[in-house]
């Protein structure tokens, strides 16, 4: 059974980089089969894509986040993190990871973590 | 870019069939899955590739997808399938897109 876990600190100060690692037990990240997602919920609303990582390390960011945002992967620990960097109020959220399947023009996000709430704020 | 909608709410009774509606220009010719997400829990995938059903998600779930609109359908609703509702499709940028997102209330 696949799992997902978010960690990483609950609380940002503005201008600052949110860091947040996602732990996978139950499967391997070091596979061709799946990328692994990030994505968020401001409090009240709806979801939004962050980026998502490949195996080789190949990432796409959702271009309104792109200039601040990096992915990477730990695959000796089965772990993908994700850095935000110059965090205002806006990037106050519940962060998620998630595991996401590709086939042709379809992607979907199959298993989800739990939730992480970041609160950016001095 | 490209753009989901969802109605923001739809109510209906236990044992009704509730209709939710996502509309995006010619969303039919892509795919679209719906995610359901409980209050205070993380989205679940509950229909993909348009019709499709993982594995333990109830049969009286379904989705079709045709023209600008995709449908997810809740057959025999249930006091337990109250949720917010999110569709999502896949656009030319290589990136994910949610819809606004339904409320629906089982009365």
């Amino acid at each position: 059974q696949l799992q997902l876990q978010e960690s990483g600190p609950g609380l940002v100060k503005p201008s600052e980089t949110l860091s947040l690692t996602c732990s996978v037990s139950g499967g391997s990240i070091f596979t061709s089969d799946y990328y692994w997602g990030w994505i968020r919920q401001p409090p009240g609303k709806g979801l939004e894509w962050i980026g998502r990582i490949y195996y080789s390390g190949y990432s796409f960011y959702n271009p309104s986040l792109r200039s601040r945002v990096t992915t990477s992967l730990d695959t000796s620990r089965n772990q993908f993190s994700l850095k935000l960097s110059s965090v205002t109020a806006a990037d106050t959220a519940v962060y998620y990871c998630a595991r996401v399947y590709c086939s042709g023009n379809d992607c979907y996000l199959d298993h989800w973590g739990q939730g992480t709430l970041v609160t950016v704020s001095s | 870019s490209f753009e989901l909608t969802q109605p923001p709410s739809v109510s209906v009774s236990p044992g009704q069939t509730a209709s939710i509606t996502c509309s995006g220009d010619e969303l039919g010719g892509k795919y679209a899955c719906w995610y359901q997400q409980r209050a205070g829990q993380s989205p679940v995938l509950i229909i993909y590739q348009d019709t499709k059903r993982p594995s333990g998600i109830p049969e009286r779930f379904s989705g079709s997808n045709s023209g600008n609109t995709a449908t997810l359908i809740i057959s025999g609703i249930q006091a337990m399938d109250e949720a917010d509702y999110y569709c999502q499709a896949w656009d030319d940028n290589n990136s994910f897109v949610f819809g606004t997102g339904t409320k629906v209330t089982v009365l």
